[in-house]
């Protein structure tokens, strides 16, 4: 079965610095690909998907990710933090057998001012 | 524009009981999920569906049961409830291998 790993679950940055949010997946075929973000006491929110066609996707807010299939990553990135970024951050893969999606354990984004 | 209606929105049960957490989409996805999210663990598929009358297991289905009888409907059954089902609980629907779209949770706490 696949799977996501998020690494860190905690990511601190100062409003205006870079973010970047890791996502490694478990894949010999390139799989599905999403983020998604949940604000505090919602639901999950789609940030952006890859599906096979551009590797770099660009999403709502300013967020992107690069699609890297020689490193297996799917690494989240915005140029420039904002305090509306404070968040948490879901990576998730569709399984290639089942269509199911699996989501990663998380990262909680902070940002200062 | 509903999406993914889940009700209620937050429970509080003893341990014993039982209780159903309704879910409904107005999409026509095939795929419906439940998941349940404990902080730090991320989201744990408890069981899915991949359309009218097929369920399967996922990750910690244990203490739980579903049924999918259409389109619309995927309700989430606790029979026994124990403290380690409090939770937030969320259901999602999807066309396979698609973007999910959720509901706005359920906050359950088993007392």
């Amino acid at each position: 079965a696949q799977s996501v790993t998020q690494l860190g679950s905690h990511v601190s940055v100062s409003e205006g610095a870079l973010v970047l949010l890791r996502c490694n997946y478990s894949s010999s075929v390139p799989p599905y690909l999403f983020w998604y973000v949940q604000y505090p006491n919602q639901g999950l929110q789609l940030l952006l998907k890859y599906t096979s066609a551009a590797t770099l996707v660009k999403g709502i807010n300013g967020f992107e990710a690069e699609f890297k299939k020689s490193e297996t990553s799917f690494h989240l990135t915005k140029p420039s933090a904002h305090m509306s970024d404070a968040a948490e951050y879901f990576c998730a893969v569709s399984d290639q057998g089942t269509d199911k999606l699996i989501f990663g354990t998380g990262t909680r984004l902070q940002v200062f001012p | 524009n509903a999406g993914v209606t889940q009700t209620p929105k937050f429970r509080i049960l003893k341990i014993g009981q039982s209780m159903t957490l309704q879910c409904t989409q107005d999409m026509n996805h095939n795929y419906m999920y439940w998941y349940r999210q404990d902080p730090g663990m991320g989201l744990k598929l408890i069981y899915y569906s991949v359309g009218a009358g097929i369920t399967d297991k996922g990750e910690v289905p244990n203490g739980y049961n579903v049924s999918r009888s259409t389109t619309e409907d995927f309700p989430l059954r606790l029979e026994l409830a124990a403290p380690s089902q409090t939770s937030v609980y969320f259901c999602a629907s999807s066309y396979a291998g698609q973007e999910a779209f959720f509901g706005q949770g359920t906050r359950l706490t088993v007392v």
